[in-house]
Formats: structure tokens, sequence, C-alpha cells
């Protein structure tokens, strides 16, 4: 099966904590996303990445940092949480020169800070 | 800088009724993407349809349209014979040269009636 997946489905942790989140995808594309869905369903880029650029939204705190280590993989650390990093943080890809370019899903991580 | 609005928090209709969903943006791109995504009550995001802003056709894929209003930076989603399958969360996304990400608008919840 070809899609983006995401690892873990949940997460709870305690304000200052260290998390990380992984997204694969098997789709073949060559670009990789992350955004940043809040409770009110607002959704907002954090950061796009293909194996020459890594393009960070400039509102994303630096505590975020992305980690690649290959063209389908772009994993999420967030280096100490805080209790506004509560949300779903989905995963997405796409490829580069496609007709219709659409980025692909992951399923979403939700994250809740105590 | 660039923006997309949603004006339609929410929306409803009755099985077999065709549904306008409105989108306006901004931006100072000559060429960009417009993209329209259906989110589940799961959290999935799925791909409906997409316009280009070099094509002035309005585009079309099932069931689904837009009403593509370049010179007003406006475009609607059309849904013909909606069913209650099509509940969900509309998202109308920009996307613009350089990182290709998606700027979303606040979304349109929609309910279909049986």
């Amino acid at each position: 099966e070809t899609a983006v997946f995401q690892t873990p489905n949940y997460h709870v942790t305690q304000v200052g904590n260290e998390v990380s989140f992984n997204c694969k995808q098997t789709l073949g594309h060559d670009t990789m996303y992350w955004y940043k869905q809040d409770s009110k369903k607002l959704l907002k880029i954090m950061f796009s990445y293909n194996n020459k650029q890594l393009i960070v939204n400039e509102t994303v705190p630096r505590r975020f940092s992305p980690q690649s280590s290959d063209k389908a993989h772009l994993n999420l650390r967030i280096k100490s949480v805080e209790p506004e990093d509560s949300a779903v943080y989905l995963c997405a890809s796409s490829l580069t020169g496609r007709v219709i370019p659409e980025q692909f899903f992951g399923p979403g991580t939700r994250l809740t800070v105590l | 800088a660039q923006r997309v609005t949603q004006v339609q928090p929410t929306g409803s209709s009755q099985w077999g009724e065709e549904v306008t969903l409105d989108c306006s943006y901004e931006t100072s791109e000559y060429f960009y993407r417009i993209f329209w995504y259906r989110q589940l009550f799961s959290g999935e995001m799925v791909f409906l349809i997409y316009q280009p802003s070099f094509d002035t056709q309005n585009q079309r894929s099932g069931r689904y349209s837009v009403v593509f209003q370049k010179s007003f930076k406006s475009i609607s989603l059309v849904i013909s014979a909606s069913q209650p399958e099509d509940s969900g969360t509309y998202f109308c996304a920009l996307s613009a040269p350089g990182s290709w990400q998606l700027i979303f608008g606040s979304g349109t919840q929609l309910t279909v009636m049986p």
C-alpha cells in the first residue's frame, strides 16, 4: 500500500518534555510537509522539505525542528513542549512536476500537553 | 502576503441539492494554485479538485466543480447532487511558487441531511 504514514496516532506528555513524531511516505514523492491543526481546526504550514531545500514558516517557534534521513521520511521534533503545542500534526507529501500537484496527507498525530 | 478566507463557518443542504462553498484569497503571485480538500470526521484529508491560475476554464471532477473568478480572486466549490456522505469540513487552500506550501482557509463545515 502506498500512502503517507504517521506514528504515533496520539501522544500525551507534560510541559517541558521532548517529543518526536514520525512520518513516512511510500508514494515516491520528493517533497514533504508538516502542518499544525489547532483546536479550532485552523491549519498552518510549519515546514516544507525536499532534498534541496528546507523552508521554515517564520511563525514556528525554535523548539520545533524537522529531521529527515531521506526523501521518504520527515520527522518532527519538539524540544520542550508547551501547552499551546497541543494540536493535531499533519504530515503531507507531493511530487514536483505532476499534472495535478495535490498533496497527500497522513492521518495525523494528536498531541496533548498537560 | 498570502491569505485565504472562507466566510461560511457552516453550511447545510438536503440530499440531492446542489451546494456552493465560497472562498476568496489574496496573493501577489501571477502563477498560483488553488486546491479544495475535505476533512472527514476521522481527520483524514481528502483531495477534491485543483484549479491552476493560468487556466481560466472552471475545473470539474465528478460531482465537484469550481467557479473560478480570477479577477475577483474568488473560487467557489460546487457539489452537485449532495449526499450525506459529503458531510465534513471543506478547506480551500492556496499555493504559490517557491515552497508550494498550502495556505489554508478556516474551513466550512457542511452537513448534508438525508
